[in-house]
């Protein structure tokens, strides 16, 4: 199976910062990673697929990059409404495996 | 609008059933993968098992495989997974997703929740 980790496992930041996540992976996955963003009590939400791709949406303040086993999720001017729990996932083989999240507070 | 919804969560336990439903609306849920997530609570995310468009391939985790079963109903535009054997370890909210072509999960309905305890 695919390892995803995730660091850091959380991070707090002031409105305005820019906030960098990592994800990386126990073997190459190309561009198979997607990002996604939780609130509590609520489900997942695409932000990111094949790496880099931002979905209809989502601001454009969050980008993506990376590929093979090292991904990074960029959040630039971060905003009150970013508090959210942010996981990876690689989809380049089963089974689908997501990193530990990473919890970004304001 | 595009929509999944679950049903069929509760209280079960260890070592009982229970079948969760996801319905899909607004998409032709034969067209695509579908996937069920779970979530332990205060945990992260984990893939339980997915079922391809024409219903040829299932993929389970080895968490769950020969204990959870999936299935869908084209008419009904409805995936269904059969939970037997529960542990309490099952004990999480599930997530029905659908499968987007580049492997990701674009539509999340809102979570069912299974507790598995005496």
């Amino acid at each position: 199976d695919i390892q995803m980790t995730q660091s850091p496992s959380s991070v707090s930041a002031s409105v305005g910062d820019r906030v960098t996540i990592t994800c990386r992976a126990s073997q190459g996955i190309s561009s198979w990673l997607a990002w996604y963003q939780q609130k509590p009590g609520k489900a997942p939400k695409l932000l990111i697929s094949a790496a880099s791709s931002l979905e209809s949406g989502v601001p454009s303040r969050f980008s993506g990059s990376g590929s093979g086993t090292d991904f990074t999720l960029t959040i630039n001017s971060l905003q009150p409404e970013d508090s959210a729990t942010y996981y990876c996932q690689q989809g380049n083989s089963f089974p689908f495996t997501f990193g530990g999240g990473t919890k970004v507070e304001i | 609008e595009v929509q999944l919804v679950e049903s069929g969560g509760g209280l079960v336990q260890p070592g009982g059933s229970l079948r969760l439903s996801c319905a899909a609306s607004g998409f032709t849920f034969s067209s695509y993968w579908m996937h069920w997530v779970r979530q332990a609570p205060g945990k992260g995310l984990v893939w339980v098992l997915s079922f391809n468009n024409d219903g040829s391939n299932r993929v389970y985790a080895d968490s769950v495989k020969g204990r959870f079963t999936v299935s869908g109903d084209n008419a009904k535009n409805t995936l269904y997974v059969q939970m037997n054997s529960l542990r309490a370890e099952d004990t999480a909210v599930y997530y029905c997703s659908r499968g987007a072509k580049d492997r990701t999960m674009d539509v999340w309905g809102q979570g069912t929740t299974v507790t598995v305890s005496s």
